[in-house]
C-alpha cells in the first residue's frame, strides 16, 4: 500500500540559509500534520493542515511556514536556519481530520551547520 | 500545556518475557494511540483507541484506555528479536487535532 513520502529524505544546510521539505500523503488522505522530532526526544507538533487550510497549530516558530496544496501535498518552508532546527522532521496524514488515523512518513533529517 | 508521562523510560528484557508500560496525564485525552518507532523511520501505529475502558489486542499486542481518559498501557506478549525499538504513547486533546506524545520506552531484548 502507498505510505506517505518525504522529501528530500537528508537535507544539510548552513546557519541562515532557508530549507523547503516536502510531503505528499498517502492517496485520498486530505489532512497532513508536521511534527519536529530532536535527538532523543518525542516528536513535537508543528501544524496541520485540512482541506488546505491551517487547521491546527503547535510549536512552529515564526521563522517556519507551510502550507497545503490543491493536491493535497504540504510543504514546510525554515528560513533562517539556526543550529537548534537541526531535527528530523515528520510528516503524517490522515482521512477526514481525525488524527487517530494518521500514518507517518519516514521523515526528513535536517543537519544545519 | 498537556503532558504525558510515560513509563519506564528503558527496559532491558529476555526474549520470550512479557513487557508493560504505561502512560499518564494530568488531562482527559480524546483518543489514546500507541506507536513503535525504529531509529531512523516514522512512528508506525500500533494500537488506537477511542473509548474510555477500552480494550484492544493486535497479535501479542494489548492495550486499554484508562477509564478515567487520563492513562493507557501497553502490555507485549512473549517478546521476540524484532519487538526491539522505541515505544510512544500519543494522546489527541479534546477540541484539537494534533497529537502529543510520551517521552518514549526504549525496548531491549537479549536473546
Amino acid at each position: 500500500a502507498a505510505g506517505v513520502i518525504q522529501s528530500p529524505r537528508h537535507l544539510i544546510k548552513e546557519k541562515r540559509e532557508t530549507a523547503t521539505l516536502k510531503c505528499y500523503p498517502i492517496p485520498r488522505h486530505d489532512t497532513v500534520y508536521w511534527y519536529q522530532q530532536g535527538p532523543g526526544q518525542d516528536p513535537q507538533f508543528l501544524i496541520s493542515f485540512y482541506e488546505k487550510m491551517q487547521s491546527d497549530k503547535g510549536s512552529i516558530p515564526d521563522r517556519f511556514s507551510a502550507q497545503q496544496f490543491s493536491d493535497y501535498h504540504s510543504e514546510l518552508n525554515m528560513s533562517s536556519l539556526e543550529l537548534g532546527d537541526s531535527a528530523l522532521y515528520f510528516c503524517a496524514s490522515s482521512l477526514g481530520g481525525v488524527p487517530e488515523t494518521q500514518y507517518f512518513g519516514p521523515g526528513t533529517r535536517l543537519l544545519v551547520l | 500545556g498537556q503532558q504525558l508521562n510515560q513509563s519506564p523510560q528503558s527496559m532491558f528484557i529476555q526474549e520470550g518475557e512479557d513487557v508493560s508500560m504505561n502512560c499518564t496525564s494530568s488531562s482527559i485525552f480524546n483518543t489514546w494511540l500507541w506507536y513503535k518507532q525504529e531509529p531512523g523511520e516514522g512512528p508506525v501505529l500500533l494500537i488506537a483507541l477511542y473509548k474510555a475502558g477500552e480494550l484492544t489486542s493486535n497479535g501479542r499486542l494489548t492495550a486499554q484506555f484508562g477509564i478515567t481518559r487520563k492513562g493507557s498501557f501497553l502490555n507485549i506478549s512473549a517478546s521476540i528479536p524484532s519487538d526491539v525499538g522505541i515505544y510512544f504513547c500519543a494522546g489527541q486533546p479534546w477540541g484539537a487535532q494534533k497529537l502529543v506524545f510520551g517521552q518514549g520506552t526504549r525496548l531491549t531484548i537479549n536473546p
